[in-house]
């Protein structure tokens, strides 16, 4: 069974820019939430896939935007970068929708805004 | 709406010290609750979730709906513990919500 996989590891952007953060999931999960997770905070929820559908949002802007395909891995895309979007951005996959009992997470992409 | 209090950001204890770190919901329903811990350059994990009931590396949770807290608990803290600990809050059809965590430190 695989884990979760994300990449890259490291990313500096400059503002402005766009970016593109991948996540494969778990074998057999079919749900992928992504989180970002700014230093010395817990992760914050910015949305969830299940099914290639987006199923549930957090509080962010609709610059970061996502995708899902039919194997389940992810995208995160975030337009228009600023400053405070620096942070470790973790994606998790899980079985089923909404409602998460475990979630797997992967080790993170620490996007760096200059 | 949902949230998830972790007082303390960094806990220190002695080796063979009891531990307990705190975590309060705010959430008016039934939640899941759930430790997830950080190790040193590894990545986040479930620890224990409250309706397993179980202990897990020592560790234990007793959610108290009254006092609307899940806080974690081990009788002799070791060296091993230390780590990054994120308390979080599942309802219904909503994702993950964590606490800000606390940083555990067990002294030798």
């Amino acid at each position: 069974e695989t884990g979760v996989t994300q990449s890259p590891t490291h990313l500096i952007k400059t503002r402005g820019q766009q970016v593109t953060l991948r996540c494969s999931s778990q074998s057999g999960h079919n749900t992928v939430s992504w989180y970002q997770q700014a230093l010395g905070q817990g992760p914050q929820f910015i949305f969830q896939y299940y099914r290639e559908e987006e199923n549930g949002r957090g509080n962010f802007p609709p610059r970061f935007s996502g995708l899902q395909f039919p194997n389940y891995s992810s995208e995160l895309n975030v337009n228009a970068l600023e400053l405070d979007d620096s942070a470790l951005y973790l994606c998790a996959s899980s079985r089923g929708r909404g409602a998460v009992t475990e979630a797997f997470f992967g080790q993170g992409t620490r996007l760096t805004v200059v | 709406a949902q949230r998830v209090t972790q007082p303390e950001k960094l806990l220190s204890v002695f080796k063979g010290a009891p531990v307990e770190l705190k975590c309060n919901y705010s959430y008016s329903g039934s939640p899941e609750l759930f430790w997830y811990v950080q190790y040193s350059r590894q990545r986040l994990q479930l620890l224990l979730r409250h309706i397993s009931r179980e202990s897990i590396k020592g560790f234990t949770a007793d959610l108290n709906k009254g006092e609307t807290s899940f806080h974690l608990k081990k009788p002799f803290a070791q060296e091993e513990d230390s780590a990054m600990y994120y308390c979080a809050l599942n309802s219904g059809n909503t994702p993950l919500v964590f606490g800000k965590g606390t940083r555990l430190s067990v002294i030798a």
